[in-house]
């Protein structure tokens, strides 16, 4: 299957700082990408859906200046969370279907586990 | 209502049996199905595609679509530890890249020796 790569698998911040997370489709192409939070025992909550070279589309109440994502290539979307706050620690984890692939087959990178101090 | 019910379990079963997993859905516009494994702390792990009703195996792996039920499910065949993980079904109403992924909440299952 298709190979998506997420960066960093673990990060602790301080309160108040931004922290940034990288998601790269490595084999291929993906004009779509989208960023999930998951709480713990829960499922998958979709944040936003990453368009590259436009706006990400963000889910009803998750807020856009807090969460930042920009899609600048066709391989690599970043999600930065803003002014950081403990509420915040959550394992964020992005996805991507390959263009040309069976559509809505997504492919989920590894995970980022964001604590917040 | 939910539109994706999933027993969340615990599930646990002896090494080598067979499990069932199940997902229920009420918005028959759904049409892709997907199953995924995910291990903790992981990101989920596909496992099975299927898009029409009917049968669609995989090694150990048996997905099944009833969507005149709007039931799927997972089998799989002789369990092994390693296969201790969350599972997710997941589906979605249009076929493109774009698509929006809806989840079940995950169904843990545990295989003891």
């Amino acid at each position: 299957g298709a190979v998506v790569s997420q960066h960093p698998s673990r990060v602790i911040c301080k309160s108040g700082t931004s922290v940034k997370i990288e998601c790269r489709s490595l084999d291929f192409q993906a004009t779509t990408m989208f960023w999930y939070r998951q709480f713990p025992k829960k499922s998958l909550m979709l944040m936003a859906t990453s368009n590259e070279g436009s706006k990400a589309t963000y889910e009803q109440g998750v807020e856009k200046d807090k969460f930042l994502i920009n899609h600048a290539s066709l391989t690599l979307s970043t999600l930065t969370v803003t002014s950081a706050h403990p509420e915040d620690s959550s394992f964020y984890i992005c996805s991507a279907s390959p263009y040309g692939g069976r559509g809505a087959e997504a492919f989920f990178g590894q995970g980022t586990r964001l604590t917040v101090v | 209502q939910k539109e994706v019910e999933q027993d969340p379990g615990p599930l646990s079963v002896p090494e080598g049996a067979i499990v069932s997993l199940n997902c229920t859905y009420s918005n028959s516009a759904f049409q892709y199905f997907m199953w995924y494994r995910q291990y903790s702390r992981k990101g989920p792990e596909l496992l099975m595609y299927t898009y029409s009703s009917g049968n669609k195996e995989d090694g150990r792996f048996t997905a099944q679509v009833d969507k005149s039920s709007k039931y799927i499910s997972l089998f799989i065949r002789d369990s092994q530890p390693s296969d201790s993980a969350t599972y997710l079904c997941a589906m979605s109403r249009s076929g493109g890249t774009a698509s929006k992924l809806t989840f079940g909440t995950g169904t843990r299952l545990q295989v003891t020796l």
